[in-house]
């Protein structure tokens, strides 16, 4: 099973600041990489699929880039509704799985 | 507009029985794979299952592999987890989400691009 790592676990940045959200994966997973936000309550919403391209009615602030093991979302400005958990997730190898996800939180 | 429905969750015994459904429209329902995913009490995703547009390849994790059943009725836009010898560690909210394309493969291009609000299931005696 491909284990996915993210760090930070929690990053407190302010309104207006740049976040970069990392996803490592313990073995190469070619671009086969997304990235999800969950907000309390909701279910998740996809951002980035194939670890670059943004989803239906995502903002261009959101971007993702990386490949093989190493894979990074960056929101450039965040907005107050930013704030929330992301994830990323697997697709090369059975069993799909998923990173233990980044909370962004108001500083 | 893509609308994914989960019912069928609660609280039941370990060892017993409990059969999800999940009602979808708003899209070709036989053009997509389906998936379920779940998500324990605070914690993060997990992928549980998924089955391409006609049932012809289907995958589990590890954990409910053996014990759950997933299905699909195209006729009905109706997706199913059946779930078999539950215990108190399969307790989660649980998702269907569909897919970006039509067969459940890896590697898979494309992500679960849209989410149902989940249904939850209690096991515990």
């Amino acid at each position: 099973e491909i284990v996915l790592t993210q760090s930070p676990a929690t990053l407190s940045l302010s309104p207006g600041e740049r976040a970069t959200l990392s996803c490592r994966a313990s073995q190469s997973v070619s671009s086969y990489l997304a990235w999800y936000q969950q907000k309390p309550g909701q279910a998740p919403r996809l951002l980035i699929y194939d670890a670059s391209n943004r989803a239906t009615g995502i903002p261009a602030r959101f971007s993702g880039s990386g490949s093989g093991t190493d894979f990074t979302l960056t929101i450039s400005s965040l907005e107050p509704e930013d704030f929330a958990v992301y994830y990323c997730q697997q697709r090369s190898n059975w069993p799909e799985t998923f990173g233990p996800g980044t909370k962004v939180d108001i500083k | 507009e893509v609308q994914l429905v989960e019912s069928g969750g609660g609280l039941v015994q370990p060892g017993r029985s409990l059969r999800l459904s999940c009602a979808a429209s708003g899209f070709t329902f036989d053009d997509y794979a389906m998936h379920w995913v779940r998500q324990a009490p605070g914690k993060g995703l997990e992928w549980v299952s998924g089955i391409s547009w006609n049932s012809g390849s289907i995958g589990y994790a590890d954990s409910v592999k053996g014990r759950f059943t997933i299905s699909r009725d195209n006729a009905k836009n109706s997706l199913y987890l059946q779930m078999n010898s539950l215990r108190a560690e399969d307790t989660a909210l649980y998702y269907c989400a569909k897919d970006h394309g039509d067969i459940v493969v890896v590697p898979a291009a494309g992500a679960f691009d849209y989410w149902g609000q989940g249904t939850l299931v209690t096991v515990s005696s």
